[in-house]
């Protein structure tokens, strides 16, 4: 069965700061995996997306994330916070042709 | 192309009363979601269909019901509305079951 846990619920960083939000999944075959983001008051879009090719997975907005198979891991990263990325992250996996399973979101805050 | 849409964006309901969320895709997806989203809860399924004509229960069905007769369209009933069912709803679609979801915007529904 897949899993997935977004570690942090509420994070909160300064403007022009790393961000850094996190994600483990759990999946017995190789798995795909995606970073959505929700704006206040709008549909779920999609951040990127891992689907077995490069590890390393660059997104919109500046945002990237790297798969690590041996951490179960990942982790979406942006160098340099903006007050627009500020917003509701979610994390998914589906594996072998299963529905997504969603982590519960981790709500980033940007302070200026 | 369109994407997702959903109709109304906003309903308030009695206790009892009945309606139907609306939802069309224009991007010839065989697989299309229902979601309730509550704060901090993440996302819950509710009913998803593969296909025209095929529906499933997702992980909370109970109160509502769904029906899929052509590829474009898939709506949610709710029959007899309750203060538990207050919540913002969201469609989503994919091309494939494990694929990513295209989202629509929301409807927020308040039944009280």
């Amino acid at each position: 069965a897949q899993s997935v846990t977004q570690l942090g619920s509420h994070v909160s960083v300064s403007e022009g700061a790393l961000v850094l939000l996190r994600c483990n999944y759990s999946s017995s075959v190789p798995p795909y995996l995606f970073w959505y983001v929700q704006y206040p008051n709008q549909g779920l879009q999609l951040l990127l997306k891992y689907t077995s090719a490069a590890t390393l997975v660059k997104g919109i907005n500046g945002f990237e994330a790297e798969f690590k198979k041996s951490e179960t891991s990942f982790h979406l990263t942006k160098p340099s916070a903006h007050m627009s990325d500020a917003a509701e992250y979610f994390c998914a996996v589906s594996a072998d042709n299963r529905k997504l399973i969603w982590g519960l979101g981790t709500s980033l805050a940007v302070n200026p | 192309n369109a994407g997702v849409t959903q109709t109304p964006k906003f309903r308030i309901l009695k206790i009892g009363q009945s309606m139907t969320l609306q939802c069309a895709q224009d991007m010839n997806h065989n697989y299309m979601y229902w979601y309730r989203q509550d704060p901090g809860m993440g996302l819950k399924l509710i009913y998803y269909s593969v296909g025209a004509g095929i529906t499933d229960k997702g992980e909370v069905p109970n109160g509502y019901n769904v029906s899929r007769s052509t590829t474009e369209d898939f709506p949610l009933r709710l029959e007899l509305a309750a203060p538990s069912q207050t919540s913002v709803y969201f469609c989503a679609s994919s091309y494939q079951l494990s694929y990513e979801q295209y989202f629509g915007p929301g409807t927020r529904l308040t039944v009280t």
